[in-house]
């Protein structure tokens, strides 16, 4: 049971390329989030899922996009990356309230 | 909208308790947290109190809550090295699609 699971670790773009990050659960939640943490702003959600074939927007959407295509994985993209994109990523999961997290994908786009 | 407020840094000497301070504005929170956060890594679920509750005991750690002044507190017993994190609250309610409202963060020193 590896839990949740975030591909890759450790990425750093251009600004205007494109990526995808990769979370991964094997819990069977329904449930996922993104979020990115920056110093000092805490976690900011987003986008999250309440299912497979569902996303919905949290409060930074802008510049990213998700897809749910399966109940275990939840998609991140970037289509143009920016330097203000510069952060660290995570994925969480939960079935009831508590979510459960990756361990982070740290990204610099330069 | 809803808001969860913390103390920024907390800093004590090792052996000593720890209490780590919340406040929150959403009277029909139903459940809240308390997540930890190593450097370097992602947060981990240290416990959680049901809203009904006004008290939770977990080995060294005592939550306390307060729900008539939206208060939530978190007491570290003994406090190790390894308690060295940053500690989130964070509050949930039935009506916010299981969404997570959460604090800034208070990063505990523990001074040897």
């Amino acid at each position: 049971n590896a839990g949740v699971t975030q591909t890759p670790k450790f990425r750093v773009l251009k600004t205007g390329q494109s990526m995808t990050l990769l979370c991964a659960q094997d819990m069977n939640h329904e449930y996922m989030y993104w979020y990115r943490q920056d110093p000092g702003m805490g976690l900011r959600l987003i986008h999250y899922s309440v299912g497979e074939g569902t996303t919905a927007k949290g409060e930074v959407p802008d510049g990213y996009n998700v897809s749910r295509l399966k109940k275990q994985n939840f998609l991140l993209g970037l289509e143009s990356a920016a330097p203000s994109q510069t952060s660290v990523y995570f994925c969480a999961s939960s079935y009831a309230y508590e979510q459960y997290f990756g361990p982070g994908t740290r990204l610099t786009v330069t | 909208g809803e808001d969860v407020e913390q103390s920024l840094f907390l800093s004590v000497r090792e052996g000593d308790s720890s209490v780590i301070n919340c406040t929150y504005t959403d009277s029909s929170s139903t459940y809240l947290y308390w997540y930890k956060q190593e450097p370097g890594a992602g947060l981990q679920l240290l416990t959680y109190i049901f809203s009904n509750m006004d008290m939770k005991q977990d080995q060294r750690l005592t939550v306390l809550l307060n729900k008539k002044d939206k208060h939530l507190s978190l007491r570290i017993a003994d406090t190790q090295t390894g308690d060295s994190a940053i500690y989130f609250c964070a509050e949930g309610n039935a009506g916010n699609n299981r969404k997570l409202i959460w604090g800034l963060g208070t990063s505990l020193a523990v001074n040897p």
